[in-house]
């Protein structure tokens, strides 16, 4: 049974600070990780993908990828209100079916 | 705005009714899927439709059919819910299903109560 993990919170952290959302995964096989972002009563939106490695930054937002831990994070910089929301991890293998964890909450407060 | 719309954006029904959840994309996507996301749960696939043909059905019950006439559009009928399948249903889109980078558009999912 594939699986993705992720505390699901609330992690709440001040304006202006980094938020660290964490997510494991159990199929050693998974090649493609992606981090959504969902509003409360809305679709996910795809925020960050990454395939390989290390770091991948896209403005505030940085993925990292630890294949060996089967670890992926998602860290948001200067972390502001509107980012509040919860956060779905998802990792993919050699079905390319994506495998979606249950999600963290994240309450950024002023 | 994703590409992909859902209709209707709610619907409340009886367990005796039937009724229909459509889904399109305009994305030009070769791919797409059906999910379910009940409360504190993780997004559970349902089907998945990749050049028109269904390659997943993850054992989902029969009272959930779906359709997909084209790669563009793509259908769910329900027919005898039971209140348990009170659910956002999402539907989704990518380029193929088989494809090794496959990123998923989501569309804004159907908000489905069954009395």
């Amino acid at each position: 049974q594939k699986e993705v993990e992720q505390n699901s919170g609330p992690l709440s952290v001040p304006e202006g600070a980094i938020a660290s959302l964490n997510c494991t995964y159990s199929d050693r096989g998974s090649q493609s990780f992606f981090w959504y972002r969902q509003y409360s009563g809305k679709s996910p939106e795809l925020i960050m993908s990454i395939y390989s490695n290390g770091d991948k930054e896209d403005g505030r937002f940085t993925a990292q990828l630890n294949k060996a831990s089967q670890y992926v994070s998602l860290l948001i910089r200067d972390s502001q209100p509107s980012d509040s929301a919860t956060y779905l991890c998802a990792a993919r293998g050699g079905s390319y079916i994506p495998t979606f964890g249950r999600g963290t909450s994240l309450i950024v407060h002023p | 705005e994703t590409g992909v719309t859902q209709t209707p954006r709610h619907l409340v029904m009886g367990m005796t009714n039937k009724k229909s959840l459509k889904c399109e994309q305009h994305l030009g996507h070769n791919a797409m899927y059906w999910y379910k996301q009940s409360a504190k749960k993780p997004l559970e696939l349902m089907f998945v439709y990749n050049f028109k043909e269904q390659t997943e059905n993850n054992s989902v019950p029969s009272r959930f059919s779906p359709e997909c006439p084209n790669s563009s559009h793509l259908f769910l009928h329900l027919h005898t819910l039971q209140p348990e399948d009170s659910a956002l249903y999402l539907c989704a889109s990518s380029q193929d299903s088989v494809l090794a980078v496959n990123t998923q558009y989501f569309g804004p999912g159907t908000r489905l109560t069954v009395l």
